[in-house]
């Protein structure tokens, strides 16, 4: 089981709402990185770190935002909630010198 | 898709038989993953082959890889109800980054 833990597991929110999902993991991971999944569909990077201070987009173009203060903690915000925004958020980290991602158990957003 | 096709999109098999998952990609790599998805959970890492590998052995799990035919092969023997999950391939993309491109998945379903 990995030591990487996500909240909140589920969210119901409404249009123009602002939320930040919480990521954090206990491994000492240096690199972490945020994906968007969509039901039955591949996972798409949106945000990467490499370390504190060290952020990144990734591949699918989002209107979130993160920050790296810390080691552990990877935290997402979406200042504006949108319709467009419902899907699941998973989060998953590495060691420098691993090639395996470990993950959280995802948040599923769902914007009304 | 940024990675390429996996097929079948979907199996169902019965308790016992064997399971077979192709994925396919577009860019040299350093190394190809295999990673599990329980409904409505987060990844598990399965296994990793290098480019320099042809196969590997992991309990019930054999995958190849082809390098010049850019294609790899997740192989599940005598498969158990607990195997029903979506199985994605992953590769690096020949960086160091250790940034993952992911496949569609296939979804299997094995009945008792």
């Amino acid at each position: 089981e990995a030591d990487i833990y996500q909240t909140p597991r589920y969210l119901v929110i409404g249009t123009g709402k602002k939320i930040t999902l919480e990521c954090s993991q206990t491994m000492g991971h240096d690199k972490m990185y945020w994906y968007q999944q969509d039901p039955g569909m591949e996972l798409h990077l949106i945000h990467y770190s490499y370390g504190v201070n060290s952020t990144e987009k990734g591949d699918l173009s989002s209107e979130s935002t993160v920050s790296r203060i810390r080691t552990e903690h990877f935290p997402l915000t979406l200042e504006s909630a949108r319709p467009s925004h419902t899907s699941q958020y998973l989060c998953a980290s590495s060691d420098t010198g691993d090639r395996e991602q470990y993950f959280g158990p995802g948040t599923r957003l769902t914007v009304t | 898709s940024q990675q390429g096709e996996e097929d079948p999109q979907a199996l169902s098999i019965q308790e016992g038989e064997n399971a077979t998952m192709n994925c396919s990609y577009k860019t040299s790599i350093n190394n190809l993953q295999w990673y599990r998805q329980n409904s409505g959970r987060g990844l598990v890492h399965l296994i990793l082959i290098r480019s320099n590998e042809r196969e590997k052995h992991s309990g019930r799990l054999r995958v190849t890889l082809d390098t010049s035919k850019k294609s790899s092969s997740l192989l599940i023997t005598a498969s158990r109800a607990a195997d029903t999950a979506s199985y994605f391939c992953a590769t690096d993309g020949s960086s160091n980054t250790g940034k993952l491109i992911f496949g569609q998945g296939t979804t299997l379903q094995v009945k008792p």
